[in-house]
């Protein structure tokens, strides 16, 4: 979805579900991505990484998907937990880090 | 575990007063952010620091902005004169070159 004003584009799922967030970025030159998980009242925390060099890197329970052709990146969440539920960001750079709109990722118990 | 610090945690200003904010990066990280964080939205860069040297600064209001990183270690940014529309967390993150940044809790920044 588009963000609209303040609102944020909000991804619901359930306890244990497998959750996919997506992310356009936009400059063809940036070359590392990285995803970072933002809760309420406190700074992003790093989650993941993957180099322009790579298409999938994989985590504890998170997995990146880079397609450079049509400039996506993707955060896949396996078993999601309460403790996901957050804004998560997707960041870009070849010089300075870029971040995207932000998604919030709400778990229904 | 190493992480960056941040000072104040909140900040309540009066329109037109100067408002100072300091970050301590992680120790070796020789590259220094501030970026500003609108409620539901994203963070936006403000002013990027390679040691002690500005390497962007081009969405930082100079006018009312300023930044500096002395000794290449921490840094300070200021706002004179605050502006109600300043109001915003501030975050400071810190990296090695081509790695990750680690972020700050923020400082919170309110302008009445």
């Amino acid at each position: 979805g588009e963000s609209v004003g303040l609102h944020l584009p909000t991804l619901s799922v359930q306890e244990g579900d497998n959750s996919i967030i997506n992310c356009a970025y936009s400059n063809s030159a940036s070359d590392y991505f990285i995803w970072y998980k933002q809760e309420s009242g406190k700074g992003p925390q790093f989650i993941i990484d993957i180099r322009s060099n790579m298409d999938k890197r994989q985590g504890q329970r998170v997995t990146v998907l880079l397609n450079k052709t049509v400039k996506h990146l993707s955060l896949q969440i396996a078993a999601t937990q309460p403790g996901d539920s957050a804004v998560y960001f997707c960041a870009e750079t070849h010089s300075k880090l870029t971040f995207g709109k932000g998604i919030t990722l709400s778990v229904r118990p | 575990e190493a992480e960056v610090a941040q000072s104040p945690r909140y900040k309540i200003t009066e329109k037109s007063q100067a408002v100072a904010f300091w970050c301590d990066p992680i120790s070796g990280h020789a590259t220094l952010y501030w970026y500003r964080q609108i409620l539901g939205q994203g963070p936006e860069l403000l002013v990027q620091f390679q040691d002690e040297s500005v390497v962007d600064d081009s969405q930082l209001p100079k006018d009312r902005f300023s930044a500096e990183r002395l000794k290449g270690v921490d840094s300070t940014l200021k706002i004179q004169p605050a502006e109600l529309g300043d109001s915003a967390m501030y975050l400071c993150a810190s990296s090695l070159p081509r790695g990750e940044a680690f972020f700050g809790q923020g400082t919170r920044l309110t302008v009445v």
